[in-house]
């Protein structure tokens, strides 16, 4: 069965800090891992997906098969950044989504 | 731009009464997803179709049906509410994937129903 787990609840930071919200999978193929991030009175929305390697608004992520993990990270966080941040999985080629149980970021000024 | 739309935002609602949640999505999208929200328990899916009259269901189908007459359309039922139905209910809509390519889901802005 495919499951996704993100350990924090909540985590707060301060303005100009690192950020990392954890995310690990369990899953026995090739996985297709993204983040969704919403933000206060605003609809969820795809943030970045492995696939694409690619940074959006700072953050990145990496697949590592491995330790079965898709952290993602960002070297110094915003105020911006405060938002739900959603780790979702999905088999490849599946038109579903799994996701966990959410991440609330507070970044302080 | 896709426009994912729910045909309220708030919804208060008696015990025992049916309840529809409308979602119309205005891209051509072939999938449509019905989601709940509650804090600390993510999001998870209620039922999907994958194209007109065509329905799965998801990890939480108990109480709930569906109907999807169109393809732009796609309603949540809940044939009698219970009060553990309170949540936010969220719609979403993607196109067909293909090989191994996935697409990105678009997601309403929530209907917020309470069973009183």
């Amino acid at each position: 069965a495919q499951r996704v787990t993100q350990p924090e609840k909540l985590l707060s930071v301060f303005k100009g800090a690192p950020v990392e919200l954890k995310c690990n999978y369990s899953y026995s193929g090739s996985p297709e891992l993204f983040w969704y991030v919403q933000y206060s009175r605003q609809r969820l929305q795809l943030l970045l997906r492995h696939i694409s390697r690619e940074s959006i608004k700072g953050f990145t992520a990496d697949l590592n098969k491995g330790e079965t993990s898709f952290h993602l990270k960002k070297p110094f966080a915003q105020e911006e950044d405060s938002a739900m941040y959603y780790c979702a999985l999905s088999r490849g080629g599946s038109e579903k989504l799994v996701f966990g149980k959410g991440t609330k970021l507070t970044v302080n000024p | 731009d896709v426009k994912v739309t729910q045909s309220s935002r708030y919804l208060v609602k008696r015990t025992g009464e049916k309840v529809f949640l409308e979602c119309v999505q205005d891209m051509d999208h072939e999938n449509m997803f019905w989601y709940r929200q509650d804090p600390g328990l993510g999001l998870r899916l209620i039922y999907f179709s994958y194209d007109v009259k065509m329905k799965e269901k998801g990890d939480i189908p108990e109480g709930y049906s569906v109907s999807r007459e169109k393809k732009e359309r796609f309603s949540l039922i809940l044939e009698s509410a219970s009060t553990n139905q309170t949540s936010m209910y969220l719609c979403a809509s993607s196109p067909r994937t293909s090989g191994d390519d996935y697409n990105e889901q678009f997601f309403g802005p929530g209907t917020r129903l309470t069973v009183l």
